[in-house]
Order: structure tokens, then sequence, then C-alpha cells
């Protein structure tokens, strides 16, 4: 069974200062990872993806990810960060093919201060 | 705008009534799947249905159930409700490929909020 554990569910940080949300994944079979970001009273949107190609992964708004296998972890980071970044953030994973369910984190909730 | 739509956005109704939830998929998406977001268990995976056959089935209660018709749209429903069935239900669609090893993106809908009073 895959799983994924968020750590932190709240994280503050100060406008224009570094991003970084943690993920870490339990899989039996290679995963493949995401993060979702949640805006209130909005559904989810992806952020971006790992499906096994690049372990260093791009996204929208400015986000990056990497997988590391060793430390079975997928972080979120974004270099700056910008008052329209405050949202939740989950890390869901599924299994290394297609059209399976998503296991979602906990979510971790980004609040920005001025 | 992901391209699913869910109807209706908001729903308040009694405990031991029955409901229905709506989803349109993303023109072409084969699959649906249907999740439960509420404050003491987050999200969770409901059901997944593939071009009108149940593929996958997550933690859902006995009260509900869902089925997806030859237009691929898919309904939710949830009977006998109960307070703690107040949440967030959210609808998602994937893939026009019918190949379940390819994988493709599931795009999220809106949501219905879901109030039991």
């Amino acid at each position: 069974a895959q799983s994924v554990t968020q750590l932190g569910s709240h994280v503050s940080v100060s406008e224009g200062a570094l991003v970084l949300l943690r993920c870490n994944y339990s899989s039996s079979v290679p995963p493949y990872l995401f993060w979702y970001v949640q805006y209130p009273n909005q559904g989810l949107q992806l952020l971006l993806k790992y499906t096994s190609a690049a372990t260093l992964v791009k996204g929208i708004n400015g986000f990056e990810a990497e997988f590391k296998k060793s430390e079975t972890s997928f972080h979120l980071t974004k270099p700056s960060a910008h008052m329209s970044d405050a949202a939740e953030y989950f890390c869901a994973v599924t299994k290394g093919f297609g059209n399976e369910k998503l296991t979602f984190g906990t979510g971790t909730r980004l609040t920005i201060i001025p | 705008d992901s391209g699913v739509t869910q109807t209706p956005k908001h729903l308040i109704t009694a405990t031991g009534q029955r409901v229905t939830l709506r989803c349109s998929p993303r023109s072409g998406d084969l699959s649906v799947y249907w999740y439960q977001q509420s404050l003491d268990q987050g999200l969770q995976f409901l059901i997944q249905y593939y071009n009108g056959e149940e593929r996958a089935k997550g933690n859902i209660l006995e009260r509900f159930s869902a089925q997806q018709f030859p237009d691929l749209h898919s309904e939710l429903n949830l009977s006998s409700l109960e307070l703690g069935d107040s949440a967030l239900y959210f609808c998602a669609s994937s893939t026009r490929d019918s190949s379940p090893l390819m994988y493709t993106e599931a795009f999220f809908g809106q949501g219905t909020r879901l109030t039991v009073v």
C-alpha cells in the first residue's frame, strides 16, 4: 500500500523567504508523486508531478520538488514566497502506472507573513 | 478551470435524508473518482469508475453509492445522512486513453460542500 506523510500541519514563512514543505512516502512499488494546492473555497490544483522521469520536477508558480529515493522524500520548495502562495498543500502518491486512485497526505497550511 | 463540473456547489440537508451529487468529467475522460474531504479524516478516496464500470473502492460507507452513466457523467448518492457526513466532496476525472498503463493526470472539480444539520 502507498502512503505519504507530511511533516508540519502549519508552516509560516516571511514574504520573500524560502518555502519548504516536507513529504515522505511509503510505497511497495515505484511511486508516482504529486503536490496539489488548495486555495480557500476552491478545488485541488496540480502543482507538479513525479512520474519516474527527471528527479527534479518543476511545477507551476515557481514551485519545484526533488524525488529522493534514498530518503523516500518528495519535498516541495519555492525560493521566494509570495503572498499569493498562502494556501493548503497536499502531497499525494499513486502506484507507478495509470488510472490509480490518489492517496493524500494530511496537508500543510502555508501562511505568508508580510 | 479544470473542465470538471460538480453540482450543486453547496447543499444543506437534514439528518436521515438522501442527496445526489453530480459530476461531469472533462470531455472524453473515462475515469471518474470521488473523494471526501473532512476536517477529521482529511482527503479520502471513496470510489472510482472507469468507462461505466466500478474500478476501485476505498473508504466508502454502505450508505453511499455511485454510478457512471453512458455519457460518462457520474453521481454519488448519499443516504441516511448523519452529521458526520458533512464534508467537501470532490470529483476528479482522468484519461482519454484506454490503456491502464498510460498515466494521465487527474483533474479536480471545485467540490460540493455538504452540510448535514
